[in-house]
């Protein structure tokens, strides 16, 4: 069964650093695309990032890039998303999901991320 | 990278039918035939309920059912039951490997 699991939420002031890690099991990581989403208190879904599967490619929505990194390695069949320079609007659930060749299929249980002083 | 519009809510009693629109632009929606849709229970991740404008993975009910014309799709759920009460969102492949989501609609049972 396919299976992807965030961790490293938390509470972190406002120009603060986190790093998020999602792990995955179940099918052959180093074939998939694999994409971070995010959904702020009460609001609708947000695409954030996405890493290829050999990470030579990275694309970012606008409002993230020059802050957030997303990286991968296929050895330990991992993604992180390291977040710099947070602001009280990158407070949400994020979310990483497999990337199934032009739509996103299964989605991670979320970890929680609240930038406030 | 404009959210793609929903309307904010539908309802309808037992049995009857809903549909859901989508309206993008000729970069997402109207560009690819890469439109998907998720159904959100309260504190749950989202769940893949149509994918490829058309299609729907193993398990999801025939009472979904997705199509496209032009820049709008839409999401029709008939014969609705209780445990289809949740948020639905669309999404669209966008090019470079993004996508845009729509701006979610919550679908009330009577």
């Amino acid at each position: 069964e396919v299976h992807l699991v965030e961790s490293g939420g938390t509470l972190v002031q406002p120009g603060g650093s986190l790093r998020l890690s999602c792990a995955a099991s179940g099918f052959t990581f180093s074939s998939h695309s694999i994409t971070w989403v995010r959904q702020a208190p009460g609001k609708g879904l947000e695409w954030v990032a996405n890493i290829k599967q050999d990470e030579n490619e990275r694309y970012y929505v606008d409002s993230v890039k020059g802050r957030f990194t997303i990286s991968r390695d296929n050895a330990k069949n991992s993604v992180y998303l390291q977040m710099n320079s947070l602001r009280a609007e990158d407070t949400a659930v994020y979310y990483c999901a497999r990337d199934y060749f032009f739509y996103i299929d299964v989605w991670g249980k979320g970890t929680t991320v609240t930038v406030s002083s | 990278q404009s959210a793609l519009t929903q309307p904010p809510s539908a309802s309808g009693s037992p049995g009857q039918s809903v549909t859901i629109s989508c309206t993008g632009t000729s970069s997402d929606v109207g560009g690819y035939n890469y439109v998907s849709w998720f159904q959100q229970h309260p504190g749950k991740a989202p769940k893949l309920i149509i994918y490829e404008v058309t299609t729907r993975p193993s398990g999801v009910p025939d009472r979904f059912s997705g199509s496209k014309s032009g820049n709008t799709a839409s999401l029709t759920v008939s014969g609705l039951q209780a445990e289809d009460e949740a948020d639905y969102y669309c999404c669209s492949y966008a090019g470079s490997s993004s996508y845009v989501f729509g701006t979610g609609t919550k679908v009330t049972v009577l």
